[in-house]
């Protein structure tokens, strides 16, 4: 079945460093690709997505793109801020889930001022 | 007023006791969602429903029972809750007709003793 991996956290960085958080997937025809963000005490909200190959999606300074040929869908920031200290969430929707979103496990961002 | 809203925000109760969480969305989606976090976990989908005649078991639903009342509205009960059920639980939704991204709610928080 569709499957996300994501990179193990925590991580943790200092103020104004560049940002990686590693995704890959498993999945059957051309799914959704999505990052969503879990602040503390909060639910999670999306972040951005990429509905196809080669698409990149971006908000608040993050970025990733859909790379259907190494089945990746990397999260990169290239200055991160202590606001940014959450739990990033890599996740898919596509047709052999029967429309429902796989989650990765999360990974969890430190910022040290 | 948030789109999605869970009550109760925290409850502590005891073990073999029944309890329901509620879920309420004004965004006006056919799809509902309950999931299950656990410290340092991902999310866990308990229960699904794209309509509201339709309820679908996901991954964890042992233990646990829904009811959609209406479309606003996805309950989740614990007919006889356990310590292990101790965790976060979220609701969510979606739009019907693709691959869509999901909206949370803030969570409630349950602790059972």
């Amino acid at each position: 079945g569709d499957s996300v991996t994501q990179m193990e956290g925590p991580v943790t960085l200092s103020e104004e460093a560049f940002l990686t958080i590693n995704c890959t997937y498993t999945a059957t025809g051309y799914p959704s690709l999505f990052w969503y963000v879990q602040y503390p005490g909060e639910g999670l909200q999306l972040l951005l997505k990429a509905t196809k190959a080669d698409d990149k999606g971006s908000n608040k300074g993050f970025e990733a793109t859909y790379r259907k040929e190494t089945t990746s869908f990397h999260l990169e920031k290239g200055s991160v801020q202590v606001s940014d200290s959450a739990v990033y969430f890599c996740a898919l929707s596509g047709y052999t889930g029967g429309f429902k979103t796989i989650f990765g496990a999360g990974t969890r961002l430190f910022v040290k001022a | 007023d948030a789109d999605v809203t869970q009550t109760p925000r925290n409850r502590i109760t005891k073990t073999g006791k029944r309890i329901m969480l509620e879920c309420s969305q004004t965004k006006g989606h056919d799809r509902m969602y309950w999931y299950r976090q656990d410290p340092g976990l991902g999310l866990q989908l308990i229960y699904y429903s794209f309509d509201v005649k339709d309820i679908n078991k996901g991954e964890i639903s042992d233990g646990y029972s829904v009811s959609r009342q209406a479309q606003a509205k996805f309950s989740l009960s614990l007919e006889s809750a356990i310590p292990n059920q101790t965790a976060l639980y979220f609701c969510a939704t979606s739009p019907s007709g693709g691959y869509n991204e999901q909206f949370f709610g803030p969570g409630t928080r349950l602790t059972v003793l």
